[in-house]
């Protein structure tokens, strides 16, 4: 299994600040990688897969990089509906899921 | 519009049994693998299991053996059969669609609540 490991847990932002999210496989998943947001009640929703490439309708503010085992989340100018975990998934095998970064206003 | 609503959620013992529905609209349900991913109150992601086209099935460790992934492309539903219940399977389940040939996950159900407790 490929352990997925998230840091930091809780990031403190303020609106209009950049916020970067950090994403490690423990082994490499040559790029299959993707991103989900989920705020209080609701699923989660797709945000970018294939490590950057932005799923239909979401911002460009949110940016996706990285490759081998280290990734990132960029949120470039946070909104206040931008407050919300976010999960990375690795689907080079089996999907896993890091445990998860909130993202709160500071 | 893609849209996945699960039902069947609810209270069961330890040791109990419970199945999911999940029906699929507004995409080509025999085209997609499919997925139930699960998350317990107040934690993480945790995957369970897919199915694909070819109704070839995967389990998560924690759940094989007691847990059956179906589908009936017909009724464009996708089920899940949960056995053996404890109370470690206590959670949100989420039927998901899997895009393409990859686990990329989208979208997502709604979520029914499955509580094991006596």
């Amino acid at each position: 299994e490929i352990v997925m490991t998230q840091s930091p847990a809780t990031l403190s932002v303020s609106p209009g600040e950049r916020a970067t999210l950090s994403c490690r496989a423990s082994q490499s998943v040559n790029g299959a990688l993707a991103w989900y947001q989920q705020k209080p009640g609701q699923a989660p929703r797709l945000l970018i897969s294939a490590a950057s490439t932005r799923a239909t309708g979401v911002p460009a503010r949110f940016s996706g990089g990285g490759s081998g085992t280290e990734f990132t989340l960029t949120i470039s100018s946070l909104q206040s509906e931008d407050f919300a975990v976010y999960y990375c998934q690795q689907y080079h095998h089996w999907p896993t899921f890091g445990q998860g970064t909130k993202v709160e206003i500071k | 519009e893609l849209q996945l609503v699960e039902s069947g959620g609810g209270l069961v013992q330890p040791g109990g049994s419970l199945r999911l529905s999940c029906a699929a609209s507004g995409f080509t349900f025999s085209n997609d693998n499919m997925h139930w991913v699960r998350q317990g109150i107040g934690k993480g992601l945790e995957w369970v299991s897919v199915i694909d086209t070819a109704g070839g099935t995967v389990y998560a460790d924690s759940v094989k053996g007691r847990f059956t992934i179906s589908r009936e492309n017909d009724k464009n539903a996708l089920y899940l059969q949960m056995n053996s219940l404890r109370g470690g399977d206590t959670a949100v389940y989420y039927c998901v669609r899997g895009v393409g040939r990859a686990s990329v996950l989208d979208p997502w159900g709604q979520g029914t609540l499955v509580t094991v407790s006596s």
